[in-house]
């Protein structure tokens, strides 16, 4: 079974501190991808990586930014929180384009 | 630009009763159409791949089917374990990237 793992269930930052999410993947899958998940708009791509150091920017880039040093590891930064960027993460991997993404557990982040 | 849109957006149903999600898209190129069930707080769990029209995918009490346009997730007499959000999302390009729908909401009673 592949596993996602995401560092955080539930975590509470002020704002303009600095915030790192990371995901972890146990299956050898080339790309990986970072969401946000909020009530009447669904998930939007922030970023994704389809190779080790390799980034892309999805459709809501600004404010974040990633970082893929491993294969098997993808972390989302957000520079300065701000309240805005209160919502439920969410990092996905798949292996190839156009295969299914599996999904981790979600990161809940409130900034204050 | 891709375009998800999932109807209804809230379905209540009672146990035995069955109905159909609806997906409709508007994409360039699809290469695959993906169905997910996410439950309260957690992140979503992959169901099913559809890659062409007319391809149909079972499991336990779901079945999934798509055409040209549209696909639908067919819940035969549901069980409340059944009650979640249902999502939807569209393979396009060659990119990796999918674009989702915002999902229905299913809950089945007693």
């Amino acid at each position: 079974d592949v596993k996602v793992t995401q560092s955080s269930r539930y975590l509470v930052k002020r704002t303009g501190e600095k915030v790192f999410l990371e995901c972890v993947q146990d299956m050898d899958h080339e790309n990986m991808f970072w969401y946000r998940q909020d009530p009447g708009l669904g998930l939007r791509l922030i970023y994704f990586s389809y190779d080790v150091k390799m980034k892309e920017k999805g459709d809501i880039p600004e404010g974040y930014s990633v970082s893929r040093e491993k294969k098997e590891r993808f972390s989302l930064i957000l520079e300065s929180a701000s309240t805005n960027q209160t919502s439920m993460y969410l990092c996905a991997s798949s292996p190839l384009a156009g295969h299914e993404q599996f999904f981790g557990p979600g990161t809940r982040l409130t900034v204050l | 630009e891709d375009q998800v849109t999932q109807s209804p957006e809230a379905l209540r149903l009672q146990e035995g009763e069955s109905s159909s999600l609806n997906c409709s898209y508007t994409v360039s190129g699809l290469r695959g159409l993906f169905w997910y069930r996410q439950d309260p707080g957690k992140g979503p769990e992959f169901l099913f791949t559809l890659y062409s029209a007319g391809e149909e995918k079972e499991k336990e009490r779901l079945k999934a089917t798509l055409t040209k346009k549209e696909s639908f997730l067919h819940i035969t007499a549901p069980k409340p374990e059944d009650s979640a959000t249902y999502l939807c999302a569209v393979g396009t390009g060659t990119a990796s990237k999918l674009t989702f729908g915002t999902g229905t909401r299913l809950q089945v009673t007693l």
